[in-house]
């Protein structure tokens, strides 16, 4: 199986920088997925990352060490908007499908 | 406009009724998948169809059913056999499942079993 552990919760201030990390343990890694999801909605892709480094879209940046088992989603110039639930989710073990964890909820106030 | 459909957004059912739940797509994906979503936990994977006439388990089948008679369709039937069919439920699809594709999430349904 594959066992994926992030933070329940996170706040922020409005402008901010915040980093939310991941840490996993799988075997045959094929990639690591972050998802973005508000309240009650379907959840939207935000980054892959199958290589080591840092992966650049706009405010939001994802991390990869595989070595370490560890990622972090990096959001920058917080926006009120960007308060939601930020799921981590891996493929491993020949498989494409992701597994996801149980996300962290990010509360970004004035 | 492409995209995923689920319907209803809401759903209510008594207990030891089955319930389908639709889930349609025109992005033109091979594969299809359902999950479930409850507070606190992650999204859990019930099935996935990779081709038409073809699908597997994933991690939590039991007590669920589904068919894939076409590309664009994967509908989810939740069994009087599921034990807390609460929950909210995802559809999602993507390009061949063996590659690194994104999926693509419909919107939900939130099934209430009273």
């Amino acid at each position: 199986g594959q066992n994926i552990d992030q933070p329940t919760e996170m706040t922020a201030t409005e402008g901010a920088i915040v980093q939310i990390n991941c840490t996993y343990q799988t075997s045959g890694f094929n990639g690591l997925f972050w998802y973005q999801q508000h309240a009650g909605e379907a959840p939207t892709f935000l980054s892959y990352n199958v290589l080591d480094g840092l992966e650049e879209k706009g405010r939001f940046s994802s991390f990869l060490s595989r070595s370490k088992g560890y990622s972090y989603l990096l959001l920058k110039e917080l926006q009120m908007k960007d308060s939601a639930s930020y799921l981590c989710a891996t493929a491993s073990g020949g498989s494409y499908i992701p597994t996801f964890g149980r996300g962290t909820s990010l509360i970004v106030h004035p | 406009d492409g995209g995923i459909t689920q319907s209803p957004k809401y759903l209510f059912r008594k207990e030891g009724q089955n319930v389908t739940l639709s889930c349609e797509q025109n992005l033109n994906h091979d594969a299809m998948y359902w999950y479930r979503q409850d507070p606190g936990q992650g999204l859990r994977l019930i099935y996935y169809s990779q081709i038409v006439n073809d699908f597997q388990k994933g991690d939590i089948a039991e007590g669920y059913s589904v068919s894939r008679e076409k590309k664009e369709s994967f509908p989810l039937t939740v069994t009087s056999a599921q034990k807390n069919p609460t929950a909210f439920y995802l559809c999602a699809s993507s390009t061949v499942a063996g590659d690194t594709d994104t999926q693509y999430f419909g919107p939900g349904t939130r099934l209430t079993v009273l």
